[in-house]
């Protein structure tokens, strides 16, 4: 069974610039995360979804923060324009409508 | 308000030996726990979990205990094995649904061979 699958791995930008992150979930998988991990410092969820609906978005920083999920599968995290605190590991992870999550390897972010 | 707490940063223990990490949380509605392991480079995979109805859950070497009215759990790795070398977090959720996980800050797990 294939894992989670995101990309880019590492990212390198300047604040001020856009990035976005795409994760691929578990196939069958209805729900989807995603975390920000900041350096020293345990996931903090962002934003979950269930399908294409949002379930808990109260974390995202909305202000330059966004997230879809096409067609209830795939979904991006765009961060427009960075900060330099965006520095983290952004951790996309889907599970069954409940139950164990799966995490994929993660983005690692650093803004200069 | 880190509702989850790994108060060790990292721990260092002998192959073979037992290694004790702990957690403390704050939240009182936590009924389900977690622990995640992680490998540099690698996003977090689940070790075993523990409902509150329960106060210890094995699986092989890892064994968590659960002590509610301490608001206090560990996890148990025996023996100790230097492919344990990881960090290890500690999460809660409010169901067993455990959806919206809230994590601690991790222990870096050395098992020095």
């Amino acid at each position: 069974e294939a894992g989670v699958a995101q990309s880019p791995r590492y990212k390198i930008i300047e604040k001020r610039q856009s990035v976005a992150f795409w994760c691929n979930p578990i196939s069958g998988h209805a729900t989807l995360y995603w975390y920000q991990q900041i350096l020293g410092q345990g996931p903090k969820l962002l934003i979950q979804f269930q399908n294409n609906g949002v379930v808990d978005d109260s974390q995202l920083p909305k202000d330059r923060f966004s997230a879809e999920r096409l067609k209830g599968v795939d979904s991006t995290l765009k961060i427009q324009p960075a900060k330099l605190e965006d520095s983290a590991v952004y951790l996309c992870a889907s599970s069954l409508v409940a139950g164990r999550q799966y995490f994929g390897p993660g983005t690692r972010l650093t803004v200069l | 308000d880190q509702q989850v707490k790994q108060n060790s940063p990292s721990l260092s223990v002998q192959e073979g030996r037992i290694s004790i990490l702990n957690c403390d949380y704050t939240n009182s509605m936590f009924d389900y726990f977690l622990w995640y392991k992680k490998y540099p480079a690698e996003g977090p995979t689940f070790l075993i979990s523990i409902s509150s109805i329960k106060d210890k859950n094995e699986d092989g070497r890892f064994t968590v205990f659960l002590n509610k009215s301490a608001k206090h759990l560990s996890l148990h790795i025996v023996p100790s094995q230097p492919g344990d070398s990881a960090v290890y977090f500690c999460a809660a959720s409010v169901s067993t649904g455990a959806n919206n996980l809230f994590f601690g800050t991790g222990t870096r797990l050395t098992v020095i061979p």
